[in-house]
């Protein structure tokens, strides 16, 4: 099956840092989402991004689907954006495969 | 309020014995899916459906079962859990799986 990595696992930031997440994956994909979940678990949909570039407030996303990555930016951080970032890809519509996620930790 | 519920969020159960995990969505989605998530994998799909009386293998479906006879409910069937089976899952619903709506979690724990 597809195989999916992110980095880094791990990243602490001070509040108003940017940053970028990297996701690369095995295969060629027609779905790729980036999802966030905060402290409380609770999983949000993000991006729905199989190629190009797309912009949502301080979040941006591009998919480069040739080169098979992704990368997520952040602008000005704020705690708020704590939690757990993943990238999902598949073939299609239906299957999804999770990467590992990117734990981010934003101080005040 | 457009959501996907899940029941119960807690749950706690000895080996063997039967139990169901309720999904229903209110959004009139036709895309319904069952994740686990473990520490250091990430999500893993479990069972999806593109419809009603529709229903696919993810990549992890040993010990799991699920029917779609409605649209909007979507349940997950452990028949004899085990102690592996421990894991917080998340349903979820969405047009594909394009853009999902997840529920709270329910937190499973098999003794």
């Amino acid at each position: 099956g597809i195989q999916v990595e992110q980095s880094p696992p791990d990243l602490i930031l001070q509040e108003g840092a940017n940053s970028t997440l990297r996701c690369n994956f095995s295969d060629s994909v027609n779905n790729l989402q980036w999802f966030h979940q905060n402290p409380w678990g609770q999983l949000i949909n993000l991006f729905y991004i199989p190629s190009g570039t797309k912009q949502n407030g301080r979040l941006s996303a591009t998919t480069v689907a040739t080169e098979r990555y992704s990368l997520l930016y952040i602008s000005s951080s704020q705690t708020t954006d704590s939690g757990v970032y993943f990238c999902a890809v598949g073939p299609s519509g239906s299957r999804l495969t999770f990467g590992e996620g990117t734990q981010l930790t934003v101080n005040p | 309020e457009a959501q996907v519920t899940q029941n119960p969020r807690y749950l706690i159960t000895v080996t063997g014995k039967k139990l169901t995990v309720t999904c229903s969505q209110n959004m009139n989605h036709e895309y319904m899916s069952w994740y686990r998530q473990d520490p250091g994998l990430g999500l893993r799909q479990i069972y999806y459906s593109m419809n009603v009386e529709v229903t696919d293998k993810g990549d992890v479906p040993e010990g799991y079962k699920v029917s779609r006879k409605e649209k909007r409910n979507f349940p997950l069937i452990l028949e004899s859990p085990s102690p592996n089976q421990t894991s917080l899952y998340f349903c979820a619903s969405g047009v594909g799986s394009y853009e999902q709506y997840f529920g709270p979690g329910t937190r499973l724990t098999v003794t």
